[in-house]
């Protein structure tokens, strides 16, 4: 069973101060996913890492695939009110049954 | 694009009663959609895998008599939840995997079924 250690489980700050959250694992996945949920909805895609070593960037939003593609990590540069939200990280081990990390809920004061 | 709805997006039932939760995938097929169950402030939790023309894989510990799974089509699957208890109240995601171009296996979820059982 592929497992994916999401942390910190709880965050909260600052309206403009910078933050990471981490997925990491045992296991080697082909992709991982990170999605965004709001209260009372469903979650929304961000972004997917298909390459070790990866680094996307959106926004202010910046997202890294380990060499190995088995840990990722989201870093948030100046969070603002509007990033808060349970973020998840979703690995695709080739099963095509997705494994979650237990998510972080983000809080941003305003 | 890659857009999945969720009906009813809220429902209130009695004990006892039985409750279907319709997920349909509007733009795209799916052979494989994901059926979820998420507390506050946590992760979704797989229930089961269903797949388009065959039976649903549960998860260790969900009962399949109880969270019944149809997927007749390509663009639909539905959860039937038997004899709700307050204990099943929660909120339920469903998502659909693009059967083509979706070589990562990426989700698009649904905005979920928030179920309250009276």
């Amino acid at each position: 069973t592929q497992l994916l250690e999401q942390s910190p489980q709880f965050l909260s700050i600052q309206e403009g101060e910078n933050l990471t959250v981490y997925c990491n694992s045992s296991s080697v996945f082909s992709s991982l996913q990170w999605y965004r949920q709001e209260p009372g909805e469903g979650p929304v895609l961000l972004v997917t890492v298909v390459t070790g070593g990866e680094v996307k960037k959106l926004k202010r939003l910046t997202f890294q695939f380990g060499d190995a593609r088995k840990d990722s990590s989201l870093h948030i540069t100046a969070a603002q009110p509007g990033d808060t939200g349970l973020y998840l990280c979703v690995g695709e081990g080739g099963s095509y049954i997705p494994t979650f990390g237990r998510g972080t809920s983000l809080i941003v004061h305003p | 694009g890659a857009v999945v709805s969720q009906h009813p997006s809220r429902v209130i039932c009695k004990s006892g009663t039985s409750v279907k939760i319709e997920c349909r995938s509007l733009d795209f097929q799916a052979t494989t959609m994901f059926w979820y169950r998420q507390f506050p402030k946590q992760s979704l939790m797989l229930m089961a895998t269903s797949n388009e023309g065959s039976k649903a894989t549960y998860e260790q510990g969900v009962e399949k008599d109880k969270f019944l799974i149809n997927h007749a089509s390509l663009t639909l699957s539905t959860l039937t939840v038997t004899s709700a208890h307050p204990e099943d109240s929660s909120f339920y995601i469903c998502s659909a995997s693009p059967t083509t171009g979706n070589s990562y296996n990426e989700q698009f979820f649904g905005p979920g079924t928030r179920l309250t059982v009276l």
